[in-house]
């Protein structure tokens, strides 16, 4: 079946530094979703993309749908000891039927030294 | 608006025995995910419903799990008999219709099950 490959799987980096993480896939995918999760917590959606190329930000954090649509990455600037967590890349296909579903990365997490 | 509500929390059972987790999604949302969540790695859908119709569950070993969403609203997702490596994180997930391009899928908080 699918997969992504997301990477790095960890990293520590000090308050204020800069983070990228990015994810890929062997097939093209439509949408693009990065997911943060908290301990304890459900997945929560930070940014969605939908076009080939997009470059979309939400705050500190940026991502791009890659051009060939197998992969998209995220950045997060002056990280901050919030930003602790696992992310999520999540890739769809399509939507309506088992197109639509998502396929999740295997996270990237992040710890911040304070 | 209140989000995807799931208990109980945290579950534990030994081997063989049965379990419930149950789901209730944010109001007017058709569609309703079951996730498996191993540790380490992300969700991994088990089924899918749009009202009370399975869309998918081509994923869900259908000769120990079970789910129902009879009314379209809550749903319940059973194992029955659980093992070992069932030990996981079972997340629900709604959104507002699959068959919509912009349908992103709001998760609750999850049920850690744990089985000895």
């Amino acid at each position: 079946g699918q997969q992504l490959n997301q990477s790095p799987q960890s990293m520590f980096i000090q308050e204020g530094e800069d983070v990228s993480m990015n994810c890929t896939s062997s097939s093209i995918f439509n949408t693009w979703l990065w997911y943060k999760q908290d301990p304890g917590e459900g997945p929560v959606l930070l940014i969605a993309l939908y076009k080939a190329g997009e470059l979309t930000s939400n705050g500190r954090l940026t991502a791009q749908f890659g051009i060939t649509r197998k992969d998209s990455f995220l950045n997060i600037s002056a990280s901050i000891p919030s930003d602790v967590g696992i992310y999520f890349c999540a890739g769809r296909l399509n939507y309506g039927g088992s197109q639509g579903n998502l396929i999740f990365g295997k996270g990237t997490k992040l710890s911040v030294k304070p | 608006e209140a989000g995807v509500a799931q208990s109980p929390r945290y579950k534990i059972i030994e081997k063989r025995q049965s379990v419930a987790f149950w789901c209730n999604p944010i109001s007017g949302h058709a569609t309703l995910y079951w996730y498996q969540q191993i540790l380490g790695q992300g969700p991994k859908l088990l089924i899918q419903f749009q009202n009370n119709g399975v869309v998918d569950d081509s994923q869900l070993p259908k000769d120990r799990f079970s789910a129902e969403r009879l009314k379209g609203v809550d749903s319940t997702l059973k194992i029955q008999p659980a093992k070992l490596e069932d030990s996981a994180v079972y997340l629900c997930a709604s959104s507002l219709d699959r068959r919509d391009m912009y349908n992103e899928q709001f998760f609750g908080p999850g049920t850690r099950l744990t089985v000895l």
